[in-house]
């Protein structure tokens, strides 16, 4: 079958650096999607990786690597408005994307 | 520019009623979805459509259908609801199905409760 694990919840506190972990195993691979999803709104698009390494946007990024299914967000300098849900998704060899549970990010002060 | 949007915003439907969630997107796409989203689980696709006319089955079908007459429009229609469809339901959009970046838009969600 097809999975994708994300941590349930973590905390980090403002102005801090937090990375996010995805490990997948999908029936196929054609990109990987980040997004993000404040409660009670609809997710929004963050990044896309389909090569290894790391794509910088500002203060997230996200990383790659194909060979061992696994994939990390990393906010920096956090903001009390980054307190979300970060969804990590995997399009497959259908072109459909399989999405984990979300990890929801709890910031304090 | 409203992008995607999603009527009803929320519903309470008895059981075995027919409900019908619509779903417009104004930016020409030609892929839509339909997803579920229930608390401990990723979104769910219900049904796809590659492009106006077509359509295609996700990983939870059953009890729910779709139609695809034009670019826009993507309604998802429950035939006799049962409280296991007690969810929230997202339409999203993409400039495709394909590879690349096409990344999907979504709408605002559909609370949806069956009693």
């Amino acid at each position: 079958g097809q999975n994708i694990d994300q941590p349930t919840e973590m905390t980090a506190t403002e102005g801090a650096i937090v990375q996010i972990n995805c490990t997948y195993q999908t029936s196929g691979f054609n990109g990987l999607f980040w997004y993000q999803q404040h409660a009670g709104e609809a997710p929004t698009f963050l990044s896309y990786n389909v090569l290894d390494g790391l794509e910088e946007k500002g203060r997230f990024s996200s990383f790659l690597s194909r060979s061992k299914g696994y994939s990390y967000l990393l906010l920096k300098e956090l903001q009390m408005k980054d307190s979300a849900s970060y969804l990590c998704a995997v399009r497959d060899s259908n072109y459909q994307l399989i999405w984990g549970a979300g990890t929801k990010l709890i910031i304090k002060p | 520019i409203a992008g995607i949007t999603q009527a009803p915003t929320s519903q309470i439907l008895a059981a075995g009623r027919r409900m019908t969630l619509r779903c417009t997107q104004d930016m020409r796409h030609n892929a839509m979805y339909w997803y579920r989203q229930d608390l401990g689980l990723g979104l769910r696709l219900i049904h796809y459509s590659n492009t106006a006319g077509t359509t295609g089955k996700g990983e939870v079908p059953d009890g729910y259908s779709v139609s695809r007459a034009n670019t826009d429009d993507f309604p998802l229609t429950l035939a006799s609801a049962v409280p296991s469809q007690t969810s929230v339901y997202f339409c999203a959009s993409s400039d495709s199905m394909a590879g690349g970046h096409n990344e999907q838009f979504f709408g605002p969600g559909t609370r949806l409760t069956v009693l």
